[in-house]
C-alpha cells in the first residue's frame, strides 16, 4: 500500500525564520501528493498538492513544497514564518490499495511559531 | 456557496449505543470521504461514496456503514460503540474521487465520545 512518513512529530520556528516541514513517501507508480492544514478544533484545510509538471508546487497563504523523486520526499517549506502558521500540518497521498482510489495521510506534525 | 457541514458538533453516547452523524456537502461535490481522527493522530479512511454508491473502504469493521443521498449528503452510522470508537469524524467532499487528484474540502468534524 502507498503511505507517507512524516519523521517529526513537532517542529519549532521563530518567527520571520523559514520553516520546513517533512515528509516522504513510498508508492508504486506514480505518486499524487498532498498537503492539508489542521488548526484547534477545525477540519482540515487544503494547501497544494503535486500531481504532475513543475518539481515546486507553490499553494495557499505562501506556502510551497517541493517534490524530489530520487529522495522520495516532499517537504513543505515558507520563506518566513508567522506566529498564525502554527497548526498541524498532515501529507498525504494517493493510495490504491484494494482496486479503488483514496487518500492516506501522514501521522501529521505540529507547527510551533514562535514570536 | 456553502462549505462542507456536520452534525452534530459533539456527541456523548454509551458503549453498545448506536450513532448517527451527518454531513452536507460542498455544493456541486458527488463525493464524500469519512474519516476517523484519533486523539494525535491522522485522519485515517473508513470509507468513500461516489455517486451514491461505495466506492473503497478502509479497516474498519461492517458496524461502520453508511449512505449518500442523492443530493450528495451522506451519514455514517456506528452500531454497537466501542470506547476504541471515541474520536473526530471528518467528512469531506471532493468534485470526483479523492484518489484521483481533486482536493478534498473538510467539515469542522463531530467529536464523539463513548463512555
Amino acid at each position: 500500500a502507498q503511505s507517507v512518513a512524516q519523521p517529526e512529530d513537532q517542529v519549532n520556528v521563530a518567527e520571520g525564520n523559514p520553516l520546513t516541514v517533512k515528509c516522504t513517501y513510498s508508492v508504486s507508480g506514480n505518486p499524487y501528493l498532498f498537503w492539508y492544514v489542521q488548526y484547534p478544533n477545525r477540519g482540515l484545510q487544503f494547501l497544494l498538492k503535486y500531481i504532475t509538471g513543475d518539481n515546486l508546487v507553490k499553494g495557499s497563504y505562501g506556502f510551497e513544497a517541493e517534490f524530489n523523486k530520487s529522495q522520495t520526499s516532499f517537504h513543505l517549506k515558507k520563506p518566513s514564518a508567522l506566529v498564525s502558521d502554527s497548526a498541524l500540518y498532515f501529507c498525504a497521498v494517493r493510495d490504491m490499495a484494494g482496486g479503488y482510489q483514496k487518500v492516506t495521510f501522514g501521522t501529521g506534525t505540529k507547527l510551533q511559531v514562535i514570536p | 456557496e456553502t462549505g462542507v457541514t456536520q452534525s452534530p458538533t459533539h456527541l456523548i453516547k454509551t458503549r453498545g449505543q448506536q450513532v448517527t452523524l451527518r454531513c452536507s456537502s460542498q455544493s456541486g461535490h458527488n463525493t464524500v470521504s469519512w474519516y476517523q481522527q484519533a486523539l494525535g493522530q491522522g485522519p485515517q479512511f473508513i470509507f468513500q461514496y461516489y455517486r451514491e454508491e461505495e466506492n473503497g473502504r478502509g479497516n474498519f469493521p461492517p458496524r461502520f456503514s453508511g449512505l449518500q443521498f442523492p443530493n450528495y449528503s451522506s451519514e455514517l452510522n456506528v452500531n454497537a460503540l466501542e470506547l476504541d470508537d471515541s474520536a473526530l469524524y471528518l467528512c469531506a467532499s471532493s468534485p470526483g474521487l479523492a484518489g484521483v487528484g481533486v482536493e478534498q474540502y473538510f467539515g469542522p468534524g463531530t467529536r464523539l465520545t463513548v463512555t
